[in-house]
């Protein structure tokens, strides 16, 4: 089955400054690559997320990069802010439509004022 | 708010007992996925249904089962319970099978089991 790591597992940095957190997955057949922003006690939540045909999406302060003969994928936060702080989670999909998603293990963001 | 509840938001139970977790996924939603959610092992896939049928399982133990209603609610029933099965426990639900899109999640039920 498909594996996803990620990578740092805590990851500080002053606001403003940039933010990136990388991910790894195994299997070749995934093509859906979303990341989640999940605040303490609450649930998971999508900030962006990029399919296999496309090796860039950006949405204003976040971008992700992919790369499939690497079979990495990166988030990038630029001009980062108190609100930024949370846990970050990558996952991995097939995309065929039975298949959960397969997360990585996080990366708490702090973000130091 | 996604639309996905979750019913109950805590359950506190003993060693050996049953309970039973319940989701109603988003409004046109036929997809309801279950994730565990724990310290050790992360957030981790356990099962799938679609318009009432299992699609997919992934780390789902024997003493776990789930359904899938007519009215598209879900629910996931966990028994025998041991003290390593506490933690989070997420529905998930997305519009349709393919293509692949966001999966919407719950507020969770907090399983602690004593």
């Amino acid at each position: 089955g498909e594996n996803v790591e990620q990578h740092p597992s805590t990851l500080s940095v002053q606001e403003g400054d940039s933010a990136v957190i990388k991910c790894t997955y195994s299997d070749s057949a995934s093509n859906y690559f979303p990341w989640y922003k999940q605040e303490l006690g609450k649930r998971p939540q999508l900030i962006i997320d990029i399919r296999s045909n496309v090796g860039e999406k950006k949405d204003q302060r976040i971008a992700v990069t992919l790369n499939k003969t690497a079979k990495h994928f990166s988030l990038h936060i630029t001009e980062t802010q108190p609100e930024d702080s949370a846990v970050y989670f990558c996952a991995a999909s097939s995309g065929g439509g039975a298949d959960g998603l397969t997360f990585g293990k996080g990366t708490h963001l702090i973000i130091q004022p | 708010d996604s639309g996905v509840t979750q019913t109950p938001k805590h359950l506190i139970t003993a060693t050996g007992q049953r309970v039973t977790l319940r989701c109603s996924p988003r409004s046109g939603d036929l997809s309801v996925y279950w994730y565990q959610q724990s310290l050790d092992q992360g957030l981790q896939f356990l099962i799938q249904y679609y318009n009432g049928e299992e699609r997919a399982k992934g780390n789902i133990l024997e003493r776990f089962s789930a359904q899938q209603f007519p009215d598209l609610h879900s629910e996931l029933n966990l028994s025998s319970l041991e003290l390593g099965d506490s933690a989070l426990y997420f529905c998930a639900s997305s519009v349709a099978l393919v293509p692949v899109d966001e999966q919407f999640f719950g507020p969770g039920t907090r399983l602690t089991v004593l």
